[in-house]
């Protein structure tokens, strides 16, 4: 079952911040953030496991309550680089390598 | 973080043909190797799971006879789209997954189109 994702799309002026959500009606194992850029490839930024944990790198962070079936991402005083389309890829249960299920995405632009 | 490329990048052909893209890993094994296929402004769909040394697994509505798939290696998985139709044309991308939390690394992607 495909993950929603919220909000659709964002604009944000340099130095701003921004929460994308990522929902499940089913458990989640893990969740998975992507960025991609147009006409790119998926970048990889940050898995976060059942545990309810949260982890992040330089300015950008990402939390999951698993009881509420849900993931957020942060960005902290973005940057013109944080511009590109977010995806959260979704895990039920780990059995190895499973196929990721993702959103419909989060559409992210930054202006100077 | 691993490192997984796709060739071609860009691919033209006529109807009716078919065109071979290739998936490497090339810095660990990847005994599962997906396969993804993205619209424009759409997300990624998945396609197919490749198995090395097996049979693909694929996804509900996706011809198994079109689109072939064949991971040979742990290194390398193929996917020909066999008489490609202009409605074939797309945006490709194979991701391999590595280290014990499934972390997924994409290739670079393939867009096909086709005329």
């Amino acid at each position: 079952q495909q993950p929603v994702q919220s909000p659709q799309a964002v604009i944000l002026r340099e130095g701003e911040d921004a929460v994308i959500n990522c929902s499940s009606s089913k458990a989640l194992y893990s969740v998975h953030w992507y960025r991609q850029k147009h006409g790119e490839a998926p970048v990889f930024l940050m898995i976060l496991l059942k545990g309810g944990e949260q982890k992040g790198h330089e300015k950008i962070s990402a939390s999951f309550n698993e009881k509420k079936q849900q993931s957020s991402l942060y960005l902290t005083a973005s940057q013109l680089s944080y511009s590109g389309t977010y995806f959260c890829g979704t895990e039920r249960a780990w059995s190895g390598n499973t196929p990721l299920v993702f959103g419909k995405g989060t559409r992210l632009s930054v202006i100077a | 973080g691993a490192v997984v490329s796709q060739h071609p990048s860009r691919v033209i052909c006529k109807s009716g043909t078919s065109v071979k893209i290739e998936c490497r890993s090339l810095d660990f094994q990847a005994t599962t190797m997906f396969w993804y296929r993205q619209f424009p402004k759409q997300s990624l769909m998945l396609m197919a799971t490749s198995n090395e040394g097996s049979k693909a697994t694929y996804e509900q509505g996706v011809e198994k006879d079109k689109f072939l798939i064949n991971h040979a290696s742990l290194t390398l998985s193929t996917l020909t789209v066999t008489s490609a139709h202009p409605e074939d044309s797309s945006f490709y991308i194979c991701s391999a997954a590595s280290g014990g939390y499934n972390e997924q690394f994409f290739g670079p992607g393939t867009r096909l189109t086709v005329l």
